[in-house]
């Protein structure tokens, strides 16, 4: 079954403890990303990847970092976690993007809470 | 970069009536128009999309529309019931930029 799979689907952490999210595609797609959804902001994309090893800034990646080691995972990770990071974050994967764009599929969402 | 702004931010209709959501973006050179479909406590789906060699496409009770001169497409859904209920974005594709940028979201209450 195509699919993306996100771990963990709910999280609570402290401030500045470390975290990684990570997610998963089996669909064989060059593009990855990742949004934070808080109310009344709609999706806010973090970063992208268009291929392995090619990341970019989406509109809102301070306090973030991705990696794109291999071309189906792409991992979220949080170094110092503060409360203003407490959201519902997807990851997204498509075949391409530019003028290569298709459908967005979406991760189940994980739910961060940083207390 | 793109600007993407969807209209209203929140609708109302009674069940049957129909419902309409309006997406203008900034980028001429867009080329894919997507909607996607948001229940409550669940991952956004898409539900229609069009390219823009196409003025309109329609699946049953849901349509998208494209004025690519005015740089906006409109999601139409008619005879619409409860299970329309969520909240829908569009996202606006497929030009000189690499990011993939949401509209802010339209909340439908579908009401029996």
């Amino acid at each position: 079954e195509a699919q993306v799979t996100q771990n963990p689907r709910y999280l609570i952490t402290v401030t500045g403890k470390k975290l990684t999210v990570t997610c998963s595609q089996n669909m064989n797609h060059e593009y990855m990303s990742w949004y934070r959804q808080d109310p009344g902001l709609g999706l806010r994309q973090i970063y992208y990847s268009m291929n392995v090893e090619v990341t970019d800034k989406g509109d809102v990646p301070e306090g973030y970092k991705v990696s794109r080691k291999e071309k189906r995972n792409f991992p979220l990770i949080l170094e110092s976690p503060s409360p203003n990071q407490t959201s519902l974050y997807f990851c997204a994967s498509s075949l391409g993007a530019g003028v290569m764009n298709t459908e967005a599929f979406f991760g189940q969402g994980t739910r961060l809470t940083v207390v | 970069g793109e600007n993407v702004e969807q209209h209203p931010s929140t609708l109302s209709v009674q069940e049957g009536d129909s419902a309409v959501i309006k997406c203008t973006y900034s980028d001429s050179a867009s080329n894919y128009f997507p909607w996607y479909k948001q229940e409550l406590g669940k991952r956004p789906q898409l539900i229609i999309d069009i390219r823009s060699n196409v003025g309109e496409k329609k699946d049953q009770r849901i349509a998208v529309t494209l004025n690519k001169t005015a740089k906006h497409f409109s999601l139409h859904i008619t005879e619409t019931q409860p299970e329309d209920s969520a909240v829908y974005f569009c996202a606006p594709a497929g030009g000189g930029y690499n990011k993939l940028i949401f509209g802010a979201g339209t909340r439908l209450a579908v009401h029996p």
